[in-house]
Formats: structure tokens, C-alpha cells, sequence
């Protein structure tokens, strides 16, 4: 069972460059979720996505962008990337009737230099 | 005040032995909470949810003080794949009953 998946697992980008994180789930969830972690901190919800065709903004949408044009995807985009944004991302996802139990994939660490 | 306070640790246990560890929540109004558990370098994973009454599964006791706020984790008869870190979570009534992340205890369970 591949769960959620995410690509790609590690990224190097520089200062200014755009880039896309894309997460598939196969388990049919209505909710998604994209998460930052960092060190320090506990995960931070960026935006999140309760069916397709809609998102919201979490905590911290600034500099981020998402899409969910099918239910098993949810895109993360950078269009400027900034050092700040150095951090590994986690994609969740749920179903509709219990939220609160997610299921995380593996993690993209991206550096920005 | 951070939504879900958690003392990082590391928490350095004998095998064996028993290890507590508690986190306290901001926000009266939250409703649901759990234990998650993060490997080094791995995606979290829900261990289990923490219900009012207090719940056991297994080696671990959940329980839940809504008077104090806080939330604990008891895991006894320690073993060494138990190293990792238990991150507590809660829902918070802000932004559409968003999840709420502690930075987690780190448990180093030691032969």
C-alpha cells in the first residue's frame, strides 16, 4: 500500500527559483494537508485542502501556493523561493469524518541557498 | 503562550524502566488529542488518541487533564525500538479545527 507519496524526498534550490512539491495519496481522503517543519518547532500547517478544486490558508501560507485540480494530488509551490523557506515538508492527508487522524508521507527536505 | 507546550528533552531511559512526560494546551476549548510518534528523519505517525477517561494500548497509558490542561504519556517496560519522539497534539478551535503540533519529547531508550 503506497499510502502518501511524496516527490521529490530532497531538493537544493537557489534563491529566487520556483519549484513544485507534489503529493499523491491512494486512499480516497477528502482532506489533505501541507505541513513545514523545522527545528525547534513543532509542524506548522501552510494550506490545506478539504475536497478538490478547493484550499485554504493554515498558519503560514505566505510565499506558498497550492492546487488540488484532482482529489488524490495536492501541489505545494514556491514561486520565489527565499533561505527562509528551508525546511522539510510533510503532505497528510484524512478522510472527511476523522480529520484529526492523518497520515503523513515521507518528507521533502528543501535548502534554499 | 504557544497553543501546545512540550519540555523537548531528551528524555534518556534505561531499558526497561518506565518514562513519563506530560504537555500542556492553551486553549480550553480544545476538544481532541494525541500522541503522535516521529522516527529520526521519518514522517509522524498517529500512535494513539487520548480519551477523557484515560486509555492503555499496550505498553503505553494515555491520559488526559482537562482541569490542568495537559496531557500525558506513560510507556512502560521500555524497549529500545521505542526511541523516538512523541509529539503532543491537539485540535484547535482556530482556523477550521486545525491540528496543533508540540515540538515533542525525545525518548532515547538506552541498552
Amino acid at each position: 500500500n503506497a499510502g502518501v507519496t511524496q516527490t521529490p524526498k530532497f531538493r537544493v534550490l537557489k534563491t529566487g527559483q520556483s519549484m513544485t512539491l507534489l503529493c499523491a495519496q491512494d486512499m480516497n481522503h477528502e482532506y489533505m494537508y501541507w505541513y513545514r517543519q523545522d527545528p525547534g518547532m513543532g509542524l506548522r500547517l501552510i494550506h490545506y485542502s478539504v475536497g478538490e478544486g478547493t484550499t485554504a490558508k493554515g498558519e503560514v501560507p505566505d510565499g506558498y501556493n497550492v492546487s488540488r485540480l484532482k482529489k488524490q494530488n495536492f501541489l505545494l509551490g514556491l514561486e520565489s523561493a527565499a533561505p527562509s523557506q528551508t525546511s522539510v515538508y510533510f503532505c497528510a492527508s484524512s478522510l472527511r469524518q476523522s480529520k484529526n487522524i492523518q497520515y503523513f508521507g515521507a518528507g521533502t527536505r528543501l535548502s534554499v541557498l | 503562550r504557544k497553543e501546545v507546550e512540550q519540555d523537548p528533552g531528551p528524555f534518556n531511559v534505561p531499558e526497561g524502566a518506565t518514562v513519563a512526560f506530560n504537555c500542556t494546551y492553551s486553549n480550553s476549548a480544545s476538544q481532541s488529542f494525541f500522541w503522535y510518534r516521529q522516527d529520526c528523519r521519518k514522517e509522524p505517525k498517529l500512535l494513539m488518541s487520548v480519551y477523557s477517561s484515560g486509555n492503555e494500548d499496550g505498553r503505553f497509558t494515555a491520559q488526559l487533564n482537562r482541569a490542568s490542561q495537559y496531557i500525558s504519556l506513560l510507556i512502560r517496560d521500555s524497549k529500545l525500538s521505542d526511541s523516538a519522539t512523541y509529539l503532543c497534539v491537539v485540535n484547535s478551535p482556530y482556523g477550521n479545527n486545525r491540528l496543533a503540533f508540540g515540538k515533542g519529547n525525545q525518548v532515547v531508550v538506552i541498552p
